[in-house]
């Protein structure tokens, strides 16, 4: 595609619930990010794929969050027994090898947990 | 421990004025330096980056001022226009990791 997909563009879920938000990054982009966004705040970094190397998870803000990435392509990122304060718009980017091109962001998605 | 700092939260400029933000980072390493404009709703969009071997880059009415010895850098917006209100983050890097992101800057331009 020409620009960072993510699904869904809003998700509303029930505290306890587990949700998976998807990313389909820019075809050739080897570099892949997602960030968390909430109200008014800054971007926070959660986890870094970057090609067949492990991914940088040291962002993750605890066990209930996980991500992977198939194929070199794709990425899922897993909120399991979702939390209230878990609510924020999840941003997901890409970018071609070593970031120093610049990443590309998503639209994102709005989660609320409810 | 915060390293990328951003500064002012917000501004308020008049329509034809000078914008400035600045940040200020703690990692020598980081070897790449973008800002990102963020309008309502939308994901952030690359505006302008440079990298620590020049002191200033410009784009159009937008100017990069880099000052490694300070471990600074600064985005210049010239003749701010309303459509430039959005909110800023300058981020950093460092081959291999992902950007680090400044709190943001909120700008409003009035006419």
């Amino acid at each position: 595609g020409a620009g960072v997909s993510q699904s869904p563009s809003n998700k509303v879920t029930e505290k306890g619930k587990d949700v998976e938000l998807r990313c389909d990054p820019i075809s050739g982009h080897t570099a892949l990010y997602w960030y968390r966004q909430s109200l008014g705040q800054g971007l926070e970094f959660l986890i870094y794929f970057q090609g067949n190397s492990a991914p940088d998870k040291s962002g993750l803000p605890s066990d209930r969050f996980s991500a992977e990435r198939t194929g070199g392509s794709v990425s899922t990122l897993t909120i399991q027994r979702t939390q209230q304060e878990d609510s924020a718009v999840y941003l997901c980017a890409s970018s071609l090898a070593l970031s120093q091109a610049g990443a590309f962001f998503g639209q994102g998605t709005r989660l609320t947990v409810v | 421990q915060q390293q990328v700092k951003q500064s002012p939260q917000s501004l308020i400029v008049q329509k034809g004025g000078i914008s400035i933000i600045n940040c200020a980072y703690e990692n020598t390493a980081f070897d790449y330096f973008p800002w990102y404009q963020q309008f309502p709703g939308k994901g952030p969009a690359l505006l302008i980056a440079i990298r620590p071997d020049v002191s200033e880059k410009k784009e159009g009415r937008f100017t990069i001022s880099f000052n490694k010895s300070a471990k600074q850098f600064s985005l210049h917006i010239m003749d701010s226009q309303p459509g430039d209100s959005a909110t800023y983050f300058c981020a950093a890097s460092r081959a291999g990791t992902a950007l680090i992101f400044g709190k943001g800057t909120t700008l409003s331009v009035s006419s």
